[in-house]
């Protein structure tokens, strides 16, 4: 079946550091990846959608210039979490449609970011 | 109007019985349909997709569709404690594809 591998699983940074989460399609080519973030006890939020070769589609209300995605190639898509701070600790999911999956999403395994 | 709308719950059933969970949507020209399950501080996974009016059923779990009335449901038979998670419903219409906030579903020994 399709596989999202994403990590780090979990990591702790500083304040004011920068993060990068990588995720990659290991047996199928992802040409959209989407990108969601989870606060405890809440739904999936979309962060944006990002596409190979081109930019990103921010949803509303997240900044673009914080939250850096890139899409190089057909089976990696990475976040970076520039300048971090405490309110974005989150659980940060990736996710890419697949063939496998009957075209439903398949998600990645999850980083849980802690900004102390 | 939110475009996928689910009972946060929680729902509680005993092992062995029966759990439904429901979800409605709100765009008419919705397509396709999943149900994730997801469990504490994990990502969520495929259970079943069903695209057509009526009932799927793969193992424990049956999906039904209703695109009439606009509701798609999850039945759980013989309920486990490890199903206790919470089931989130999806909606793809178009390009768009929207989550439920979820149901949170407890199995009780």
């Amino acid at each position: 079946g399709a596989v999202v591998s994403q990590h780090p699983s979990w990591v702790i940074c500083k304040s004011g550091t920068s993060v990068k989460i990588e995720c990659r399609s290991l047996d199928f080519q992802a040409t959209t990846m989407f990108w969601y973030r989870q606060f405890p006890k809440q739904s999936l939020m979309l962060m944006a959608t990002s596409n190979e070769g081109s930019k990103a589609t921010y949803e509303q209300g997240v900044e673009k210039d914080k939250f850096l995605i890139n899409h190089a190639s057909l089976t990696l898509s990475t976040l970076t979490v520039t300048s971090a701070h405490p309110e974005d600790s989150s659980f940060y999911i990736c996710s890419a449609r697949s063939v496998q999956a009957n075209y439903g999403y398949t998600f990645g395994s999850g980083t849980r970011l802690t900004v102390v | 109007q939110k475009e996928v709308e689910q009972n946060s719950g929680p729902l509680s059933v005993p092992e062995g019985a029966i759990a439904s969970l429901n979800c409605t949507y709100s765009d008419r020209g919705s397509q396709s349909f999943f149900w994730y399950r997801q469990y504490s501080g994990k990502s969520p996974e495929l259970i079943m997709s069903i695209y057509s009016n009526g009932d799927k059923e793969d193992g424990r779990f049956t999906a039904q569709l209703n695109k009439a009335s606009q509701y798609v449901s999850l039945l759980i038979r013989d309920s486990q404690p490890s199903d206790s998670a919470t089931y989130l419903c999806a909606v793809k219409g178009g390009n768009q594809f929207y989550f439920g906030t979820g149901t949170s579903l407890t199995v009780i020994p």
